[in-house]
């Protein structure tokens, strides 16, 4: 299916474990995100990527690691989880803006991760 | 300072009136764009409508619009005649910069529904 996808949509884990979210969109866009969600903060950015190989820190990217490999793909991986990070996790993607229009980002729906 | 603050946590509206949710923005940046998402109780987030800083008309969309005041940084999205679908949390969002900067950074959200 064409879009943005997001695995797992749930996942239950513990402190302390590794955990990777995955991200696919078939779309082609070169940029990709990852934001989280937490009641009273919006939506947050921890890292992005402008083509394959190139990311860069957000606003919250602390325990966070990202790669990209494949333009398509965009994994998120916590290394060693907290409790802290339970949060609701959306990839999006946009193409680059071009003058005289700034592009919007579509969004996955989103991974429920809730760190025990 | 806030980038973007909206100030209604919540609002409750009546069926088919109109209702305008707040969103005020900070930059120093001449280009930037502004963007608004709605996000249904089912999780997703959905691109509404955009406005570009240098856009002469405000942007509509259907039912959407927006109240674009530059001087007074300002950009409310107007929904026309609600309807029961319009409940969900409605995001502001900027973009700021030159263009190959993608990042948005989204307010806290205004919680609206619709009574019947």
């Amino acid at each position: 299916d064409a879009g943005i996808t997001q695995s797992p949509r749930y996942k239950i884990t513990e402190t302390g474990r590794q955990v990777t979210l995955m991200c696919h969109q078939t779309w082609s866009h070169s940029y990709m995100f990852w934001y989280r969600q937490d009641l009273g903060h919006g939506l947050r950015l921890i890292y992005y990527s402008a083509a394959a190989d190139i990311t860069d820190k957000g606003e919250v990217p602390d325990g966070y690691v990202v790669s990209r490999s494949k333009t398509e793909n965009f994994p998120l991986t916590l290394e060693s989880a907290t409790r802290s990070q339970t949060s609701v996790y959306f990839c999006a993607s946009s193409e680059r803006s071009t003058s005289g229009r700034h592009n919007e980002q579509f969004f996955g729906p989103g991974t429920r991760l809730t760190v025990l | 300072a806030q980038k973007i603050t909206q100030t209604q946590p919540g609002m409750f509206v009546q069926e088919k009136e109109a209702v305008t949710l707040d969103c005020t923005y900070d930059t120093s940046d001449p280009s930037y764009g502004l963007f608004w998402y709605k996000q249904p109780s089912s999780g997703e987030m959905i691109f509404l409508i955009y406005q570009g800083s240098y856009d002469q008309q405000n942007a509509t969309e259907g039912r959407y619009s927006l109240n674009f005041q530059k001087a007074r940084k300002s950009a409310n999205l107007v929904i026309s005649a609600s309807q029961l679908g319009d409940s969900a949390m409605y995001f502001c969002a900027m973009r700021e910069a030159n263009f190959g900067n993608e990042k948005l950074t989204f307010g806290t959200g205004t919680r609206l529904t619709i009574i019947p």
